[in-house]
């Protein structure tokens, strides 16, 4: 069964302190990861799909690489807008599209 | 493009009552997924439709929770009797058919049940 680990569970941040959220994962192989934003109340907005390892792709502040085994966003001087709940997820090539998240990682920016 | 649909945004039930919500995915996507999502934790997969077929169900607890996607278009998620650990976001989301370059799932507001 396709398995997606994130950590750490939640981080607190300054203002322009530079971090990485880390997404571990197994998969039966890997059609694509997924990051998402959710903020509270709301329905997680997508980011970025990486599909091969070596990637990267990159919004804003927001950077995402992949290797084989995990994924990382990494956040360069965030601003408290950054704050929201962060969820990476995996599709697998093989079966049947089913789409697993892990826990999320909790990010807070401090003004 | 229009998004993902969902109604209603809150509910609030008595446990052993019944509840229905309902989801319109973007338009011409084959998948649909229905998340329920407890406080603190990630979404977790309660079923999921190719069309109108069912792929995976097996996370539903079939003894209370039914679903269907008439047409394979709009879906309802039931629940029915609800119980206090039901107390969730349940979230709906749709992706593209599989032959699509794009592989990435949108997401719907949610509802809000709160079961007391």
């Amino acid at each position: 069964e396709d398995q997606v680990t994130q950590s750490p569970e939640a981080l607190r941040l300054q203002e322009g302190e530079s971090s990485s959220l880390n997404c571990s994962y197994t998969v039966s192989g890997l059609r694509g990861l997924f990051w998402y934003r959710q903020d509270p109340g709301k329905g997680p907005e997508f980011l970025f799909t990486l599909y091969s390892a070596g990637e990267e792709k990159e919004k804003e502040r927001l950077k995402a690489t992949l290797t084989k085994k995990e994924s990382f966003l990494h956040i360069t001087a965030p601003k408290p807008e950054d704050s929201a709940t962060y969820l990476c997820a995996v599709l697998p090539h093989f079966g049947n599209e089913k789409l697993t998240f892990g826990t999320g990682t909790r990010l807070t920016i401090i003004p | 493009e229009a998004g993902v649909a969902q109604s209603p945004r809150y509910k609030i039930i008595e446990k052993r009552q019944s509840v229905a919500f309902w989801c319109n995915p973007i338009s011409g996507h084959a998948t649909l997924y229905w998340y329920q999502q407890i406080l603190g934790q990630g979404p977790k997969l309660l079923i999921q439709f190719q069309n109108n077929g069912v792929v995976d169900d097996s996370q539903l607890p079939k003894d209370r929770f039914s679903a269907e996607r008439l047409k394979g278009v709009d879906s309802t998620l039931k629940i029915q009797p609800a119980k206090l650990e039901d107390s969730a976001v349940y979230l709906c989301a749709s992706r593209p058919d599989s032959s699509s370059m794009n592989t990435e799932a949108f997401f719907g507001q949610g509802t809000r049940l709160t079961v007391v």
